[in-house]
């Protein structure tokens, strides 16, 4: 069975720059997740999908960062303009939904911004 | 608002030994907690779950325990070896929605 899959890997940009990340999740995930991660730090919950709709988008900097996921499936979380402290490593993570739990990740994406 | 606390933020231990990480949480009503597992320049790996009516799961040398009232979780690595290097990190979830709350991770390291 095919993991989560990101891309791009890493991206370095300057700040005020645009950048884009993609996420592929498991197929049948119903629900997606799109996790900030800064160095020494534990994940932050940027979104939540649930198919195509958000269910938990609290913690997006709405000013700059922007996700969808069109037809339920893949997605893709934008940042403009992007700021120095916004580097940091964006993982996406899939779940069937409903009561299983578990998570799975990608190998997420290293965003440095200079 | 719920806090996950884990302690120490790193751990060496000789090969072989058996070894205890901790995850403490201030809220006691959470619906489950789970210990992931991360590698360098890698994402997550789900490790083991605990719902929040159980005491305890296993993984092979791995054991979760969960004490609610407590706010506190152990992870148990029996006869570790280099390859369970990693950083590992607890997660609790409030309400199934599976909006995880964090904590910062204990890097291990096995030496040989």
């Amino acid at each position: 069975e095919a993991g989560v899959a990101q891309s791009p890997r890493y991206k370095i940009i300057e700040k005020r720059q645009s950048v884009a990340f993609w996420c592929n999740p498991i197929s049948g995930h119903a629900t997606l997740y799109w996790y900030q991660q800064i160095l020494g730090q534990g994940p932050k919950l940027l979104i939540q999908f649930q198919n195509n709709g958000v269910v938990d988008d609290s913690q997006l900097p709405k000013d700059r960062f922007s996700a969808e996921r069109l037809k339920g499936v893949d997605s893709t979380l934008k940042i403009q303009p992007a700021k120095l402290e916004d580097s940091a490593v964006y993982l996406c993570a899939s779940s069937l939904g409903g009561f299983t739990g578990e998570l799975f990740f990608g190998e997420g994406s290293r965003l440095t911004v200079l | 608002k719920q806090e996950v606390t884990q302690i120490p933020a790193a751990l060496s231990v000789p090969e072989g030994e058996n070894l205890v990480l901790n995850c403490s949480f201030t809220d006691s009503a959470i619906y489950n907690l789970q210990w992931f597992r991360q590698d360098p320049g890698k994402g997550l790996t789900s490790l083991l779950l605990i719902q929040s009516s159980q005491r305890e799961q296993t993984s092979g040398r791995l054991n979760a325990s969960l004490d609610k009232s407590s706010g506190r979780s152990t992870l148990y690595i029996a006869a570790s070896q280099p390859g369970d290097s990693a950083t590992y990190l607890c997660a609790v979830d409030m309400d199934s929605n599976y909006q995880l709350i964090w904590g910062a991770g204990t890097k291990l390291i096995i030496k040989p």
